[in-house]
């Protein structure tokens, strides 16, 4: 069965520091990854998924299969960056989609 | 358009009470699926929907019921609630089955005494 595995419950840094949220996945098919973030008082929403190979908010995430990783990544955090991340995954022969059990990153001025 | 919907958003219940969570979207999607919320577990998907008349199971589907007659609504049901049913559920729906974006609604916070 597939996981999704995010190590870290807290993350927090300083305004303007580099972000890295980790997140490692167990399927040896051809996975679909994303992910969703929540902010405060708000739904959960999608951030990015990795088969779009965008940069929102400036965000990015590459998938890496050798390390079986999709790490979210942001070269200066801003306070509003503040919020729950989630990474998920979806299998393409199932209607499935998992979600890690979530990073909670904290930017502090 | 108002998105995913869900009533109501916040409940209490006696240990064995039933109840139905309504979640209903206004955006013709076929998939719908339910989720509960609980701190350092993640978000775990209880039941989902590819369409009208179709649903299975998720990660967490004992002690939950659904259906789907229209392509609006998903109902949850808790047959007799239990105490470890505490949680935040949120409802959600894309488009169709597989990697499309999927949308939540405002989640529904459930308590079980």
């Amino acid at each position: 069965a597939q996981r999704v595995t995010q190590p870290e419950k807290l993350l927090s840094v300083f305004k303007g520091a580099p972000v890295e949220l980790k997140c490692n996945y167990s399927y040896s098919g051809s996975p679909e990854l994303f992910w969703y973030v929540q902010y405060s008082r708000q739904r959960l929403q999608l951030l990015l998924r990795h088969i779009s190979r965008e940069s929102i908010k400036g965000f990015t995430a590459d998938l890496n299969k050798g390390e079986t990783s999709f790490h979210l990544k942001k070269p200066f955090a801003q306070e509003e960056d503040s919020a729950m991340y989630y990474c998920a995954l979806s299998r393409v022969d199932t209607d499935k989609l998992i979600f890690g059990t979530g990073t909670r990153l904290q930017v502090f001025p | 358009n108002a998105g995913v919907t869900q009533t109501p958003k916040f409940q209490v219940l006696k240990t064995g009470q039933s109840m139905t969570l309504q979640c209903a979207q206004d955006m013709n999607h076929e998939y719908m699926s339910w989720y509960r919320q609980d701190p350092g577990m993640g978000l775990r998907l209880i039941h989902y929907s590819v369409g009208a008349g179709i649903t299975d199971q998720g990660e967490v589907p004992n002690g939950y019921n659904v259906s789907r007659s229209t392509t609006e609504d998903f109902p949850l049901r808790l047959l007799s609630a239990a105490p470890s049913q505490t949680s935040v559920y949120f409802c959600a729906s894309s488009l169709t089955r597989g990697t499309y974006e999927q949308y939540f609604g405002p989640g529904t916070r459930l308590t079980v005494t």
